[in-house]
C-alpha cells in the first residue's frame, strides 16, 4: 500500500538465526502495529507501538522484540528464530488509537519461513 | 478474555449466489466491530460498524451489528469469483484506545464461475 512498506518480502532463514523485520511508513502517524497470520487464527497482536521509543507488548508477544527510534520506522526481531514464528507478518499504521472509520491501513506483508 | 469468532471458516459457492458470514463477539468494553477482505496480500477495510441495526451497505457488500446479541454478518449478492477471498471481522479490545485490534480466525470463500 501507498505510504506503507514492509521489508523484506520474503525471507527463509534458518532456526536459531536473528532475524530483523522492517515496516517504514510515510504518513506519520503515530500508531504502528505488527500482526502475525496463521491459518485458523486469523491476525494476532504482537508489539505495537504508541509514539517515538513507545511500546507494548500484544497477545503473542514472546520469542518478539521490537523497537521504534523514529516516527517512520518500526522493527520486529526475532531473537532466534524458531519453526513456530514461521507466519506471514503484517504491519499496520493509525493516525490515533481510536480505530479511524476509514480502519487502519496494513502493509503487504513479510512471509518468513524458519527451517 | 475478550474473543471474536467467524463461521463458517470456509465456504464454496457458485457465482450468483448470495452467503452470509457470520461473526460473534465477546469484547470487553465494546466501541467498534470491522470487517476487511483479504485477497492476496494485506486485508483492505470494508466497513466499521458501531450502531446496532444499522446497515452499511457498499455495492453487493452489506453488514449489521446486532449488540445485544453480540454478532455482525457480512451479506454479499450476486457473488463473482472476484469476491473470492478471506473475509476477517475485528474488534478493538484491551483499555484506553490504543488500537489494537482482535481478529476472528476468517472465513475463506470460494466463488467458482
Amino acid at each position: 500500500d501507498a505510504g506503507i512498506t514492509q521489508s523484506p518480502r520474503h525471507k527463509v532463514t534458518e532456526t536459531g538465526t536473528p532475524v530483523t523485520l522492517r515496516c517504514h511508513q510515510t504518513e506519520n502517524h503515530r500508531y504502528m502495529y505488527w500482526y502475525r497470520q496463521d491459518p485458523g487464527h486469523g491476525l494476532r497482536l504482537i508489539h505495537y507501538s504508541y509514539g517515538v521509543k513507545d511500546t507494548d507488548k500484544g497477545e503473542v508477544s514472546d520469542g518478539y522484540s521490537v523497537s521504534r527510534s523514529k516516527t517512520e520506522d518500526f522493527l520486529l526481531t526475532l531473537e532466534s528464530a524458531t519453526s513456530s514464528q514461521t507466519s506471514v507478518y503484517f504491519c499496520a499504521i493509525s493516525e490515533t488509537g481510536a480505530i479511524p472509520p476509514h480502519g487502519y491501513t496494513f502493509g503487504s506483508g513479510t512471509r518468513l519461513t524458519v527451517v | 478474555e475478550d474473543k471474536v469468532v467467524q463461521s463458517p471458516l470456509s465456504l464454496v459457492v457458485h457465482e450468483g449466489d448470495t452467503v452470509t458470514l457470520n461473526c460473534s463477539y465477546e469484547v470487553t468494553n465494546f466501541r467498534s466491530l470491522l470487517w476487511y477482505k483479504q485477497e492476496k496480500k494485506a486485508p483492505t477495510f470494508l466497513f466499521m460498524l458501531t450502531s446496532s441495526g444499522i446497515e452499511k451497505k457498499s455495492g453487493r457488500l452489506s453488514s449489521i451489528l446486532d449488540k445485544k446479541e453480540l454478532f455482525s454478518i457480512l451479506n454479499i449478492t450476486a457473488t463473482q469469483t472476484g469476491d473470492s477471498a478471506i473475509y476477517l471481522c475485528a474488534a478493538p479490545h484491551g483499555s484506553g484506545n490504543t488500537g489494537k485490534l482482535i481478529f476472528g480466525q476468517g472465513t475463506t470463500l470460494q466463488v467458482k464461475p
